[in-house]
């Protein structure tokens, strides 16, 4: 099946730091997403990106479509101790149905105060 | 507007055991999803209903599992005989548009 490399596995920062992920694919997606999952709860869709070479914001928050449609990243500015939690990208790969969406195996974010 | 219900938030079985999950959908989202998230991983689709017909259901393991949408709302996946590997959150989505889905707090099962 369809795989999601994300990276980093894991990051330490500290309360107003700037935070980068990102997320690659051995194929073309033609819809990236990106979510955060607290812990006990579901993901929350944060930013969703549709188009190569897309920079979309959020708050804080700033995703990239990469040009070569099998990339993706994150931004977060400023971070502050609530941006904990893990972070997903996701996709829809080409010639799949809208729905069926491939999950990366995450980036957890944790802030020290 | 009330998210994605699911219950129970917890289940505890032992091996060769039967489980099943309920969830209840966001009202009018016609897409519902399983997924199955192991520990430190991403989740992964089981099966995704349109009303109550299925769409995908390619990475469900048939042999053990089965779910269904009878009248297009709420939703049971059912776990017989559970494997030690199954241990998991099983999360549920339900969307209206296919790209926005909303997650329900999901079941964490803990088979011994």
């Amino acid at each position: 099946g369809q795989q999601l490399n994300q990276s980093p596995q894991s990051m330490f920062i500290q309360e107003g730091e700037d935070v980068s992920m990102n997320c690659t694919s051995s194929s073309i997606f033609n819809t990236w997403l990106w979510y955060k999952q607290d812990p006990g709860e579901g993901p929350v869709l944060l930013i969703a990106l549709y188009k190569a070479g897309e920079l979309t914001s959020n708050g804080r928050l700033t995703a990239q479509f990469g040009i070569t449609r099998k990339d993706s990243f994150l931004n977060i500015s400023a971070s502050i101790p609530s941006d904990v939690g893990i972070y997903f990208c996701a996709g829809h790969p080409l010639n799949t149905n809208a729905g069926k969406s491939t999950f990366g195996d995450g980036t957890t974010l944790t802030v020290k105060p | 507007e009330a998210g994605v219900a699911q219950s129970p938030r917890y289940k505890i079985i032992e091996k060769r055991q039967s489980v099943a999950f309920w969830c209840n959908p966001i009202s009018g989202h016609a897409t519902l999803y399983w997924y199955q998230q192991i520990l430190g991983q991403g989740p992964k689709l089981l099966i995704q209903f349109q009303n109550n017909g299925v769409v995908d259901d390619s990475q469900l393991p048939k042999d053990r599992f089965s779910a269904e949408r009878l009248k297009g709302v709420d939703s049971t996946l059912k776990i017989q005989p559970a494997k030690l590997e199954d241990s998991a959150v099983y999360l549920c989505a339900s969307s209206w548009v296919a790209d926005t889905q909303y997650f329900g707090p999901g079941t964490r099962l803990t088979v011994l």
